[in-house]
């Protein structure tokens, strides 16, 4: 299975700071997503990333949130003052390959424990 | 509303049995599916995935059945291992959805000795 990287595995922030949760796709890829998973819950989307545009969101992600691709390979996400609901697994999942968009692989995830 | 759910929360089996994981979904224009296992403390792992066009498709060791007129979806598991134990995930992508998965509620497989 293709390997997504995400960094870092888990981080523990004060609620009100400012978190970015990293991840590396499968390589050349232009599309991109991001999920949280709550403990014990169902994993929700949060947003599509096509080519350097949102191309979809959830209702979770608010202002509070936002996408970028930096440097042209890696993704990030931050979440600007963090709420102790925001405590989740975060995955990034990019299609398996430039021919199938559907299939999507999912990274480790960034465990995010807000306090 | 819309949801794709699953009717076991938690299915124990013994070693080497065959296991069945069942999934419900609501959107009938859903048109891709797939089986996710995910392991504690890991992201979700591509089991298999199957296309509304078809009703079964098979992989090593597992089979996904789709029944479109009841609009369910099951993941049986051939000789069932200890490594088999995980949560199990439905995920249904959504015609004109931009490919975002909707994923059920996770079902618990427990593989005994």
């Amino acid at each position: 299975e293709p390997e997504v990287t995400q960094t870092p595995s888990h981080q523990v922030t004060q609620m009100g700071q400012e978190v970015i949760l990293r991840c590396v796709p499968i390589s050349n890829h232009l599309y991109f997503y991001w999920y949280r998973q709550i403990l014990g819950q169902k994993v929700e989307f949060l947003v599509s990333f096509y080519n350097n545009e949102i191309s979809e969101k959830s209702e979770i992600f608010d202002d509070q949130f936002s996408v970028e691709r930096p440097d042209g390979s890696n993704f990030t996400l931050k979440i600007r003052s963090t709420k102790l609901e925001d405590s989740a697994m975060y995955f990034c999942a990019t299609p398996r390959g430039l021919a199938d968009t559907d299939t999507q692989y999912f990274g480790p995830g960034t465990r995010l424990t807000v306090l | 509303g819309e949801s794709v759910g699953l009717h076991l929360p938690t299915l124990s089996v013994q070693e080497g049995d065959n296991s069945i994981i069942n999934c419900a979904y609501s959107n009938s224009a859903s048109d891709y599916f797939i089986w996710y296992k995910q392991e504690s403390g890991k992201g979700p792992q591509f089991i298999i995935d199957i296309r509304s066009n078809m009703d079964k498709r098979q992989g090593q060791r597992v089979t996904v059945l789709l029944n479109k007129t009841v609009k369910h979806l099951s993941l049986q598991i051939a000789a069932t291992q200890p490594g088999d134990s995980a949560v199990y995930f439905c995920a249904e992508n959504r015609a004109g959805g931009y490919n975002k998965l909707i994923f059920g509620a996770g079902t618990r497989l427990a593989v005994h000795p």
